[in-house]
């Protein structure tokens, strides 16, 4: 996936927090993407970075470094409706192409 | 408002055959995108259309595949003979203003 790496699978506890963290070729960045997939259905948006930082929306947080090509997904007071795949993409070269990564499964147990 | 719709979820056709992929973006929206999963694969972007024009297809596989939008609207994803590497999940997403983009459930291509 052009070098965009993250956690195949991880587990959490209900009420938790977990952090996904992704690594990505920084050459030809247009800004990191957060979408969740529930298993059978579309991924969803969760966040978009261009600039070094923490965005925070809600439950979820999304961090970038542009110089290490690294960001994180933040999830707190973690639910089991947020066990999902979570992919972290990067923009391509055109406006829209985005390059995925494979996805890290997040299993919320009890 | 409806979201992108995807039409079949589900197509199982024989090596060699065609098959046609159908997507309606949300409506009003410029940015038409297909992408493909293949089983154990990260999702690939094959290409993307602005209203009717063909903006980016670097991500096509081969001229087994044409993708058309006539007027801007739908848009259809034709692979003409599919091969058995063909298999796998087709997504459409589209979008307005970058760059959230919504996608469709997709439609999961088999072709055996």
């Amino acid at each position: 996936g052009q070098n965009i790496d993250q956690p195949t699978e991880m587990t959490a506890t209900e009420g938790a927090i977990v952090q996904i963290n992704c690594t990505y070729q920084t050459s030809g960045f247009n800004g990191l993407f957060w979408y969740q997939q529930h298993a059978g259905e579309a991924p969803t948006f969760l966040s978009y970075n261009v600039l070094d930082g923490l965005e925070e929306k809600g439950r979820f947080s999304s961090f970038l470094s542009r110089s290490k090509g690294y960001s994180y997904l933040l999830l707190k007071e973690l639910q089991m409706k947020d066990s999902a795949s979570y992919l972290c993409a990067r923009g391509g070269g055109s406006q829209g192409n985005l390059i995925f990564g494979k996805g890290t499964k997040l299993s919320v147990k009890p | 408002e409806a979201g992108v719709t995807q039409f079949p979820s589900h197509s199982v056709i024989e090596k060699g055959q065609t098959v046609t992929l159908r997507c309606d973006p949300i409506s009003g929206h410029d940015n038409l995108y297909w992408y493909r999963r293949v089983m154990g694969k990260e999702i690939k972007f094959l290409l993307h259309f602005v209203k009717e024009s063909k903006q980016d297809e670097s991500g096509m596989p081969n001229n087994r595949f044409l993708a058309e939008r006539t007027g801007g609207t739908y848009s259809t994803l034709k692979v003409q003979p599919a091969e058995l590497e063909d298999s796998g999940v087709y997504f459409c997403a589209s979008s307005q203003d970058h760059p959230e983009a919504f996608f469709g459930q997709g439609t999961r291509l088999t072709v055996v």
